[in-house]
């Protein structure tokens, strides 16, 4: 079974700063998706970016990117010129590329504060 | 184009009662996963449907139960409520077989059990 781990509870950081939020997984495949979602008080969990683990390079959408190890099994996220609108919770989640098998794990979530 | 809508958004049950959550899925959408939230956790998978079929299940017992209609909505059924089934009942649709990206969530329904 897979595992997805966050091991930041809670981060924060200053308004226009940068900040790196930490994800490790384990699984014995070799082809998956990795994702980063956000949650936000309204509940909804919206997509912030996505990898696919055959891709080398690293995803980026905006001021959103991602740093993925894949022999390490690390999958960090890094908000560039954080804005106030970021703060949330962030959950990094693993989905199976075997079909039938489609199921997201999420990791525990990253609480993320914005100081203005 | 209307997202993934969620009925109730709360509702209050007394423990040993039974309840029904809904979700209609976004519009092109044929699959629908179902996830809890308990506070402070992140979602865990509880099924699946796909063509009105259980497709995946999680490790959840079979006081849960789910019912997929012909027009690709759902439901979830609890029966015999625990203090502990108390979280947030998040829907999942998408498309079996489309791209990755074509996952989108509901805001939820989060259940008391009193």
């Amino acid at each position: 079974a897979q595992t997805v781990t966050q091991s930041q509870p809670e981060m924060s950081v200053q308004e226009a700063e940068t900040v790196t939020l930490s994800c490790t997984y384990d699984t014995s495949e070799s082809d998956y998706y990795l994702f980063w979602y956000k949650q936000p008080p309204s509940r909804q969990m919206i997509l912030v970016i996505r990898q696919e683990a055959y891709k080398q390079q690293n995803a980026t959408e905006n001021r959103f990117s991602v740093n993925f190890q894949k022999a390490a099994k690390s999958f960090s996220l890094k908000i560039s010129d954080s804005q106030l609108g970021d703060a949330a919770m962030y959950f990094c989640a693993y989905r199976s590329e075997i079909l039938g098998n489609e199921k997201l794990t999420f990791g525990t979530g990253t609480r993320l504060t914005i100081i203005p | 184009d209307a997202g993934v809508t969620q009925s109730p958004t709360h509702l209050i049950k007394t423990r040993g009662q039974q309840v029904t959550l809904r979700c209609s899925p976004k519009s092109g959408h044929d699959t629908v996963s179902w996830y809890q939230q308990a506070l402070g956790q992140g979602p865990q998978f509880i099924f699946q449907y796909y063509e009105e079929e259980e497709r995946q299940r999680g490790n959840f017992p079979d006081r849960f139960s789910g019912h997929q209609f012909p027009n690709y909505s759902s439901e979830l059924n609890v029966n015999a409520l625990l203090l502990g089934d108390s979280a947030l009942y998040l829907c999942a649709s998408s498309s079996l077989g489309r791209k990755i990206y074509g996952y989108t969530f509901g805001s939820g329904t989060r259940l008391t059990v009193v």
